[in-house]
C-alpha cells in the first residue's frame, strides 16, 4: 500500500512564526503535492515537484514556499505565518502511469491553527 | 485547466445504484476526467479516471459522453461506506502543467439506510 505521512496531525502556532509542515512518501514517487482545503473553496493547490529539487507554483503560493531535497519528502514553510493560513494542509504524491495519466495518493491532512 | 460543475449533495438508498453528475463543457481534447471522493476527516482517495471511454474498476464506472463535456460517476450498489464527499477534476497528462488541477466543492452523497 501507498504510505503518504504528515508530520502532524494538528499544529497551533502564532502568528509571525516559522512553519514546516512535512510529508513523506515511500513508493518512489515522482511528483508530489500540497493542497490547503477551506469549506467552500475546496482543495486548492500551493505548490508541486515533478522531482528533486524541482518546484512549481499552483494557484494560491503567496506566503509559502517549498523543499524537496530528497525525493521522497516534500516541506512546505511557512515563513511568517499569518490567520488567514489557519487551515487544513493535504499533501499528496503519484506516479506517471503509461498515456502521461497518474494516480494522486493523499495523506491524512494537517490541521494548522494559526493565533 | 477546464473547470468543473457538480450539484453541492445528493440522497441514496442503500443498495441502490448512486449516479454522480459532473458537467465539464471547456475540457480540452488531451484532459482527462479524474473522480476522488474524500470521507470525512480523511484525505482524498482516487476512484477512477477517463479520457473519452467508459471504463469501469472494482469500485466504481465511468460514464463519458461523446462530446466529452459532461460524466456520470456509477457506484453500483451504493453502502453506508460510500458516504463522502465526491470530487470530478479534469487534468492534462503528462506535462508541467499538469499539477494544476483544482478540486471544486465537489458533491456530497449520503448514502441511506
Amino acid at each position: 500500500d501507498v504510505k503518504v505521512t504528515q508530520s502532524s496531525r494538528y499544529l497551533v502556532k502564532r502568528t509571525g512564526e516559522k512553519v514546516f509542515l512535512e510529508c513523506v512518501q515511500d513508493m518512489d514517487h515522482e511528483n508530489m503535492f500540497w493542497y490547503r482545503q477551506d469549506p467552500g473553496l475546496g482543495l486548492r493547490l500551493i505548490y508541486f515537484s515533478y522531482d528533486v529539487k524541482m518546484k512549481e507554483k499552483g494557484d494560491i503560493p503567496e506566503g509559502y514556499s517549498v523543499s524537496r531535497e530528497k525525493k521522497e519528502r516534500f516541506s512546505l514553510i511557512l515563513e511568517s505565518a499569518s490567520t488567514n493560513q489557519t487551515s487544513m494542509y493535504l499533501c499528496a504524491s503519484s506516479f506517471w502511469r503509461g498515456l502521461g495519466t497518474d494516480t494522486q495518493y493523499f495523506g491524512p491532512g494537517t490541521r494548522l491553527t494559526v493565533l | 485547466d477546464a473547470k468543473t460543475t457538480q450539484p453541492p449533495s445528493m440522497d441514496c438508498a442503500e443498495g441502490r445504484a448512486a449516479n454522480l453528475p459532473c458537467n465539464h463543457s471547456t475540457i480540452s481534447g488531451n484532459e482527462y476526467v479524474y473522480w476522488y471522493r474524500q470521507i470525512h476527516s480523511q484525505g482524498p482517495q482516487y476512484i477512477i479516471h477517463g479520457l473519452k471511454n467508459n471504463e469501469t474498476n472494482e469500485m466504481a464506472s465511468l460514464i463519458i459522453t461523446e462530446d466529452r463535456k459532461s460524466s456520470t460517476l456509477i457506484l453500483p450498489h451504493a453502502t453506508l461506506r460510500d458516504t463522502a464527499v465526491y470530487y470530478c477534476i479534469v487534468r492534462l497528462g503528462k506535462n508541467t502543467n499538469a499539477g494544476k488541477s483544482t478540486f471544486g466543492d465537489g458533491t456530497t452523497l449520503t448514502v441511506k439506510p
